[in-house]
């Protein structure tokens, strides 16, 4: 089946600095990913949607300027949590939409788990 | 708008016995249907999908839902659990109207299952 992996699976970085978080589809091509975030007991909640070359869209109440999103390939799509605080400590999921495929079916990947001091 | 509602967060169920994890759902419009499993530091799976045709819908590792329009209801069923089913239940609709790229989750269900 189609596999989506993430990189990497747990952070811990300190207030103010930013993290880098990526998504690989690795044995198809995605035309479209997905970023989500669960808090715990929670629901997935969808923060944005990035489509391959094109800029992404985001949910509303997401800050673009501070969950950078780019899809630079059709199997690669980077999430970066710029300037994180306490508050954006949480588990980070993305999926991803084949190309050629079933359209409906997302995959997704194993999260990161992401802890700001 | 749509929400999905899995009211119960935690489910204790022993080996072989049968089990329902229960998803409702509200939406103003036609939605797609769907089940994922989230093991232990892996990501979701696809368990089963609605999409059209029979309401009784049936998916991997032995699974299967229904469909009730009348009562907004997917839940998920099992005949005889096993230790390995262990997991998170995620029940999800998609909007027909958003080409699949809409996903909203129910807060999931903690399947333990013991021997």
């Amino acid at each position: 089946g189609a596999v989506v992996s993430q990189h990497p699976s747990r952070v811990i970085c300190k207030s103010g600095t930013s993290v880098k978080i990526e998504c690989r589809s690795l044995d198809f091509q995605a035309t479209t990913m997905f970023w989500y975030r669960q808090f715990p007991k929670k629901s997935l909640m969808l923060m944005a949607t990035s489509n391959e070359g094109s800029k992404a869209t985001y949910e509303q109440g997401v800050e673009k300027d501070k969950f950078l999103i780019n899809h630079a390939s059709l199997t690669l799509s980077t999430l970066t949590v710029t300037s994180a605080h306490p508050e954006d400590s949480s588990f980070y999921i993305c999926s991803a939409r084949e190309l050629a495929g079933v359209g409906e079916t997302q995959y997704f990947g194993p999260g990161t788990r992401l802890l700001v001091l | 708008a749509q929400s999905v509602t899995q009211l119960d967060s935690q489910v204790p169920v022993f080996e072989e016995a049968p089990v329902e994890l229960r998803c409702n759902y509200s939406s103003s419009v036609s939605v797609y249907l769907f089940w994922y499993v989230q093991y232990p530091n892996q990501g979701l799976q696809l368990l089963l999908k609605y999409l059209s045709g029979s309401t009784l819908v049936k998916g991997i590792n032995g699974f299967e839902a229904e469909f009730n329009k009348s009562q907004t209801s997917f839940h998920l069923r099992k005949p005889s659990v096993h230790i390995s089913d262990t997991a998170e239940y995620f029940c999800a609709v998609s909007p027909l109207n958003t080409g699949f790229q809409k996903l909203v989750f129910g807060t999931g269900t903690r399947l333990l299952v013991s021997p």
